[in-house]
C-alpha cells in the first residue's frame, strides 16, 4: 500500500540533544512537507521541499533542520537550538491535484 | 491577520443537525482550498477540496467556496457522533508551494 511512514511513533530528548525524525512516501510525491501541532493549535509549517535536494523553510523553521537526498525521504532533526521541541510532528507529501497526504505523526517529549 | 482563520468553538450540535463549518483567508490570488477532519491525537484526514466558487457535494458533506468574499465552508448534514473531531481548513496561497493551516474548529455532536 501506498502512503507516508514517520518514526518513531513516540521520541523523547534530553535537554541540548539533536533528535532526528524520520519520513519515508512510497507515493511518488514531489513535494514534501513538515508541520508541527502544538495543543488545541492548527498545523505550523516548518520546512517544505518541492524537490530533491531543494528546500525552503516555512513559518517556524528556526532550530529545525532537513534534508532531501532522495525522492522518498525527508528527515527533519531538531536541534538543541529550538527550546520549545515538544509538540506532535507531522509529516506530508503532495500530488498536484488533490491536497497532501499525512503521516501517522510523532509526538517529541523533552525529558 | 492571519493567513487562514477559523473560529476554534467548540460548535456543538444535535444528532442528525446540519453542522456549518466556517473560515476565512487573506489572499486573495489563492486558488486551493481543503478541509481536513482530525480525531484527537491522530494525523489529518483530507474529506473535501475546492477549486471553483460555489458548492460541491460529496455524501454527507458540502465545500462552499466564495472567492470574491475570500471566505469558506463546509456543510456536515445529518451530523453524526461519529463526526465530532476538529476541523481544519487549508488553503494554498497564490505562487506557493505550501498549505497553510487554519487553528481548527471543534465540532460536538451530542446523541
Amino acid at each position: 500500500d501506498g502512503g507516508i511512514t514517520q518514526s518513531p511513533k513516540y521520541l523523547f530528548r534530553k535537554e541540548g540533544q539533536n533528535v532526528t525524525l524520520s519520513c519515508e512516501q512510497n507515493l511518488n510525491h514531489d513535494a514534501m512537507y513538515w508541520y508541527r501541532q502544538d495543543p488545541g493549535q492548527g498545523l505550523r509549517l516548518i520546512y517544505y521541499s518541492q524537490i530533491v535536494n531543494d528546500f525552503q523553510k516555512g513559518d517556524i523553521a528556526e532550530g529545525y533542520s532537513v534534508s532531501r537526498e532522495k525522492k522518498e525521504s525527508f528527515p527533519l532533526t531538531v536541534t538543541s537550538a529550538q527550546k520549545n521541541p515538544t509538540a506532535f510532528y507531522l509529516c506530508a507529501s503532495r500530488e498536484m491535484v488533490f491536497g497532501y497526504t499525512f503521516g501517522s505523526g510523532t509526538r517529541l517529549t523533552v525529558v | 491577520q492571519k493567513e487562514v482563520e477559523q473560529n476554534s468553538g467548540p460548535l456543538s450540535v444535535p444528532e442528525g443537525a446540519i453542522a456549518s463549518l466556517n473560515c476565512t483567508y487573506s489572499d486573495r490570488g489563492s486558488q486551493s482550498f481543503f478541509w481536513y477532519r482530525q480525531y484527537s491525537g491522530k494525523s489529518p484526514e483530507l474529506i473535501m477540496f475546492i477549486y471553483s466558487n460555489g458548492d460541491k457535494e460529496d455524501g454527507r458533506f458540502t465545500a462552499q467556496l466564495n472567492k470574491a468574499s475570500q471566505y469558506v465552508s463546509l456543510l456536515i448534514r445529518d451530523s453524526q457522533p461519529s463526526d465530532s473531531a476538529t476541523y481544519l481548513c487549508a488553503v494554498i496561497p497564490s505562487n506557493t508551494g505550501k498549505l497553510i493551516f487554519g487553528q481548527g474548529t471543534t465540532l460536538q455532536v451530542k446523541p
